[in-house]
């Protein structure tokens, strides 16, 4: 079946610009999370959603960055007034149960802010 | 703070050969950890994982060994294979600390095998 997709898969964007990042997760998966990997980095949690609700934001670097899941399926990410240090790659997972060895990732979007 | 290390940024060995890579952690409260690999333009993918009432987890060619006291732990895969060539992102978990679905991750080692 159809994993977990992203789009864009690229977005370039100029400092002070808002930018939204989509998320489609696998049907079904209750649970969604963001991470952020920085250029030789690992990923770094965001946010975890389970249903409609962030049941965890606590890794939101500022009140630039807000995340939504309205119907409990996709989510956008935002980010308000775009810095440098924005840049990076934004990946998104969804598990089935909010099992951590059943998070399954789709292949991100390159954020550049010039 | 990095609370989980991964030293060596890449390792490169010869097909056939075992692959050894390496993490370290700091935090005490970490008791479920992870190895994922991730090829260029794809997200990292579940390999294989372990619980910290476990010292060894094998699941074919990898096995992953935990070492609590060192607080360190290794994932070897023996025979390497080209297609195992790919960056081995190290996680924790503290799932009894109640964030069981908040993963911690390493930079990454980057493992080229060569045919």
């Amino acid at each position: 079946g159809a994993g977990v997709s992203q789009t864009p898969s690229n977005k370039v964007t100029e400092k002070g610009k808002y930018v939204e990042l989509r998320c489609d997760p696998i049907s079904g998966h209750t649970a969604l999370y963001w991470y952020r990997q920085s250029l030789g980095q690992g990923p770094e949690f965001l946010i975890y959603f389970q249903g409609t609700g962030a049941a965890d934001d606590s890794g939101l670097p500022n009140d630039r960055f807000f995340a939504v899941r309205p119907e409990g399926s996709v989510s956008t990410l935002k980010i308000q007034r775009t810095e440098r240090g924005d840049s990076a790659v934004y990946l998104c997972a969804s598990s089935p149960s909010g099992r951590i060895d059943e998070q399954y990732f789709g292949p991100g979007t390159r954020l550049t802010v010039t | 703070d990095q609370q989980v290390k991964q030293n060596s940024p890449s390792l490169s060995v010869q097909e056939g050969r075992i692959s050894i890579l390496n993490c370290d952690y700091t935090n005490s409260m970490f008791d479920y950890f992870l190895w994922y690999k991730k090829y260029p333009a794809e997200g990292p993918t579940f390999l294989i994982s372990i619980s910290s009432i476990k010292d060894k987890n094998e699941d074919g060619r990898f096995t992953v060994f935990l070492n609590k006291s060192a607080k360190h732990l290794s994932l070897h895969i023996v025979p390497s294979q080209p297609g195992d060539s790919a960056v081995y992102f190290c996680a924790a978990s503290a799932r009894s600390g109640g964030s069981n679905y908040k993963l911690t991750f390493g930079k990454g080692t980057l493992l080229t095998v060569n045919p």
